[in-house]
């Protein structure tokens, strides 16, 4: 079944290390997503790509990286400039460069904390 | 800047009720309106899509309308069941093509 792999379900950092939140999907879609969610706060968009090789900051890109050198990964890393990681990550994506008129897709999450 | 606001936060009612969840967004022009559920812990899960052209989009329970010019959406649940307990987020697309999301409403059917 298509769909998206989102891997660990959860992780843990120490403090002043990077982690990498990996997003994998089998959909062909081109947009990917990576979202961050707070108890109470909604979903906040860290960055989004639209093609491979091309990636765009979102609302809360501070303390974070991405890349996109294959369609179907679009990892996350969370590096020791972002103080406070503790939250729910989500990844998503949708058909078609834009994906203007198509539904977005969602992985299960990644759930980071801080030893 | 699109707002999306949804209300209520939180409701609770008895097996069987008939229930409307609201959204409203404060921008007009946009490409489509999205309806997702929300189980504790998990990922989204997409209900239903509204395409700007569109009143309407059913799903066996779920009935989704959209109206554009006053910037509101309604999720009708009829006969609300237990298993329908989640929290239902939607998230308006435009220009951008970024969703901007709601804080959701969070339901409990109660048997």
């Amino acid at each position: 079944d298509g769909g998206i792999t989102q891997s660990p379900k959860y992780l843990f950092r120490k403090e002043g290390q990077n982690v990498t939140l990996s997003c994998e999907q089998n959909l062909n879609h081109d947009a990917m997503y990576w979202y961050r969610q707070d108890p109470g706060q909604g979903l906040r968009l860290i960055y989004y790509s639209q093609i491979v090789n091309d990636f765009q900051k979102g609302d809360i890109a501070e303390g974070y990286s991405v890349s996109r050198e294959k369609k179907e990964s679009f990892p996350l890393t969370v590096t020791s400039a972002q103080k406070n990681p503790t939250a729910f990550y989500l990844c998503a994506s949708t058909f078609g460069v834009g994906g203007g008129n198509q539904p977005q897709h969602f992985g299960d999450g990644t759930r980071l904390s801080i030893l | 800047k699109q707002e999306v606001t949804q209300i209520p936060a939180a409701l609770s009612v008895p097996e069987g009720e008939n229930l409307v969840l609201n959204c409203s967004f404060t921008d007009s022009a946009i490409y489509n309106l999205q309806w997702f559920r929300q189980d504790p812990g998990k990922g989204l899960t997409s209900l239903l899509l509204i395409q700007s052209s569109q009143r309407e989009q059913t799903s066996g329970r779920l009935n989704a309308s959209l109206d554009k010019s006053s910037g509101r959406s309604t999720l009708y649940i009829a006969a609300s069941q237990p298993g329908d307990s989640a929290t239902y987020l939607c998230a308006v697309r435009g220009g951008s093509y970024i969703p901007t999301f709601g804080r959701g409403t969070s339901l409990i059917v109660h048997p």
